[in-house]
């Protein structure tokens, strides 16, 4: 079967980094993407790898390891606005997107 | 209209009662989706759609239905609401081509009473 696994929830301190880890197992692999979700809202999309490494993008990193089904999100310099949740989605051989439960971030002054 | 618009933005229907959530969008994208989101579980697919015209089963497609007549709607219909079916629904869309960013919409939250 399909599945993705992240952290029901974690908390960090204003100003702060954090990390944010996803693992994957997928009928295939054509990318794994990164979605900032804030209460009430839609998701929004953050990042996009399909090649190992780290991809930065301003306060916000993805690294991507695919022999190990294993990806993190890093969020730098953390303000109030970043509590939100993380969704972690892999698109499969079919390329549909398989998501994760959401990661919430709660963030302490 | 800018991006994707759903409608309506909330409801509360009567066990039984027929409903079409409205999807539309204005980006020529030719893939459209059809999730489910509840409380602890990741958003789920019920339908998509790869090109206007043709449509496809999600990983929790029955008791919906779709369509696609043009590129830009793709209504959702609920033929006869059950209590299981309340939750929060977000369309969304891409261009489809290969692995692309997908948009979603403000979501509809509904609740089957």
């Amino acid at each position: 079967g399909q599945n993705i696994d992240q952290p029901t929830e974690m908390t960090a301190t204003e100003g702060a980094i954090v990390q944010i880890n996803c693992t994957y197992q997928t009928s295939g692999f054509n990318g794994l993407f990164w979605y900032q979700q804030h209460a009430g809202e839609a998701p929004t999309f953050l990042s996009y790898n399909v090649l190992d490494g780290l991809e930065e993008k301003g306060r916000f990193s993805s690294f991507l390891s695919r022999s190990k089904g294993y990806s993190y999100l890093l969020l730098k310099e953390l303000q109030m606005k970043d509590s939100a949740s993380y969704l972690c989605a892999v698109m499969d051989s079919n390329y549909q997107l398989i998501w994760g439960a959401g990661t919430k971030l709660i963030i302490k002054p | 209209i800018a991006g994707i618009t759903q409608a309506p933005t909330s409801q509360i229907l009567a066990a039984g009662r027929r409903m079409t959530l409205r999807c539309t969008q204005d980006m020529r994208h030719n893939a459209m989706y059809w999730y489910r989101q509840d409380l602890g579980l990741g958003l789920r697919l019920i339908h998509y759609s790869n090109t206007a015209g043709t449509t496809g089963k999600g990983e929790v497609p029955d008791g919906y239905s779709v369509s696609r007549a043009n590129t830009d709607d793709f209504p959702l219909t609920l033929a006869s609401a059950v209590p299981s079916q309340t939750s929060v629904y977000f369309c969304a869309s891409s261009d489809g081509q290969g692995a692309t960013e997908a948009f979603f919409g403000q979501g509809t939250r509904l609740t089957v009473v």
